[in-house]
């Protein structure tokens, strides 16, 4: 079993639609993190937080420390918005590697 | 430079070949981290640097790999004798703190990757 699961792993959505997408990890973490992925591989941090709310524009993501899970929402979606959407934990306060999940893409159709 | 620069951006190599791709940090950074990622999967730690001290080598999958950044800006991974299960994304990421210690939560940069083909 992977340390960090997101789902789902495929999402495709109409444009304005909400969405959320869930990750879940089996280890302390000092950190986690959101990352959009683009075809062609770059990669951009979206957020990265260590307990409760962050926003961004139409970006919220959430993190619940007990139940070791955390959810990225957008809101008001839009095809720009498709991408692969990762989710990576760091563990441990000295702990220095990021653990990924395997990404969900998302595909928001005009 | 703006970000972390990554090159080649695509790189096609014959089985058995030596590849050398190039990282760029963003200026000043002090960690630097190199990872592999397959295909429709999450990239996977190789190797992490704090300026030129190459302070955890663990994801490095053979000894076919090896990652050197002697003066703790630009990096170089190789790979020697390539084979097919090498072909990826090898992505580089760049962050202005040790990895380790109070300081350590900083945001990692990353560059867009070098596709590496094997054929």
């Amino acid at each position: 079993k992977n340390e960090v699961e997101q789902s789902p792993q495929n999402l495709t959505a109409q444009e304005g639609e909400f969405i959320t997408i869930n990750c879940s990890y089996s280890v302390g973490i000092s950190a986690l993190h959101w990352l959009q992925q683009h075809p062609g591989g770059g990669i951009v941090s979206l957020f990265m937080l260590s307990s409760g709310k962050k926003k961004h524009g139409r970006l919220i993501a959430t993190i619940n420390i007990q139940e070791k899970h955390s959810s990225l929402h957008i809101t008001a979606s839009h095809p720009r918005d498709s991408a692969v959407y990762i989710c990576a934990v760091k563990s441990g306060g000295s702990n220095y590697k990021l653990t990924f999940g395997k990404g969900t893409l998302l595909t928001v159709n005009p | 430079g703006a970000g972390v620069s990554q090159s080649p951006r695509y790189k096609v190599a014959k089985r058995g070949q030596d590849v050398a791709l190039r990282c760029d940090p963003i200026s000043g950074h002090v960690s630097l981290f190199w990872y592999q990622q397959a295909l429709g999967q999450g990239p996977e730690f190789l190797t992490y640097f704090q300026n030129e001290a190459q302070l955890d080598k663990s994801g490095l999958p053979s000894d076919r790999f090896f990652a050197e950044r002697p003066e703790g800006s630009v990096s170089t991974l190789k790979i020697q004798r390539t084979q097919q299960e090498d072909s990826a994304v090898y992505l580089c990421a760049s962050s202005l703190t040790p990895g380790t210690g109070t300081l350590s939560n900083q945001p990692q940069h990353f560059g867009d990757g070098t596709r590496l083909s094997i054929l």
